[in-house]
């Protein structure tokens, strides 16, 4: 039974288009990131949502909208894909947010995009 | 300079090897330091979790951490070909709260049979 899912695996589209990546997790964790990973395999956080509410925003164009419909569900929303996003996307979660945490994530297998 | 410097390999090794992967770091504030260990095409798994410095040991593998020179390091002892792998060092603040892990940049490990 997979704790952090992603859909899909893979993404193969055009420069211009929309596309989105969906996350569920089924550990019970409050907390759920996006990480981009690049092609030299550096792992950058994007965005963190505790309980639904958005508390991590790094520097990332808006192009890319997050939306967390519950704690157990995060959803990455890509408009006007360029070259420059084709990267593995991972969901991850933690069980832990504000003071208490660790840094213990917990990843999904990733979401592979590649723009053409 | 990044805030999280990791020698990216690859690191080949023979079977049964001590294997030593270390990172070092800027930011004096990090307390919560990890490995993670990523196999190909799959997401980064947590191997070893320390919380300041000391050593932690769990089976074959060693985390050390060395705040006042700013350094961490992962022993791998027996190296096995299952082994083989991208590791990354992580850490982070306990700032605030809403803890933002920073990642090293890997290094690829191959034991080789």
């Amino acid at each position: 039974d997979t704790a952090v899912s992603q859909t899909p695996k893979y993404l193969v589209t055009q420069m211009g288009n929309d596309k989105s990546i969906k996350c569920e997790q089924n550990l019970g964790h409050d907390t759920m990131y996006w990480y981009k990973q690049d092609s030299k395999k550096f792992l950058k956080i994007m965005f963190s949502y505790n309980n639904k509410e958005l508390i991590i925003n790094e520097t990332v164009p808006n192009r890319f909208s997050p939306k967390s419909p519950d704690k157990a569900h995060l959803n990455l929303h890509i408009n006007s894909l360029e070259l420059g996003d084709s990267a593995v996307y991972f969901c991850a979660s933690s069980q832990k947010a504000g003071a208490e945490a660790t840094g213990e994530l917990f990843f999904g297998e990733g979401s592979r995009l590649t723009v053409l | 300079q990044k805030e999280v410097e990791q020698d990216p390999g690859p690191l080949s090794v023979p079977e049964g090897a001590i294997v030593s992967l270390n990172c070092t770091y800027s930011n004096s504030a990090f307390q919560y330091f990890m490995w993670y260990r990523q196999y190909s095409r799959k997401g980064p798994e947590l191997l070893m979790y320390t919380y300041s410095s000391g050593n932690k040991e769990d089976g074959r593998f060693t985390a050390q951490v060395d705040k006042s020179s700013k350094y961490i390091s992962l022993f791998i002892r027996d190296s096995q070909p299952s082994d083989s792998a991208t590791y990354l060092c992580a850490m982070s603040d306990g700032e605030g709260g809403y803890q933002k892990v920073t990642f090293g940049t890997g290094t690829k490990l191959q034991v080789i049979p």
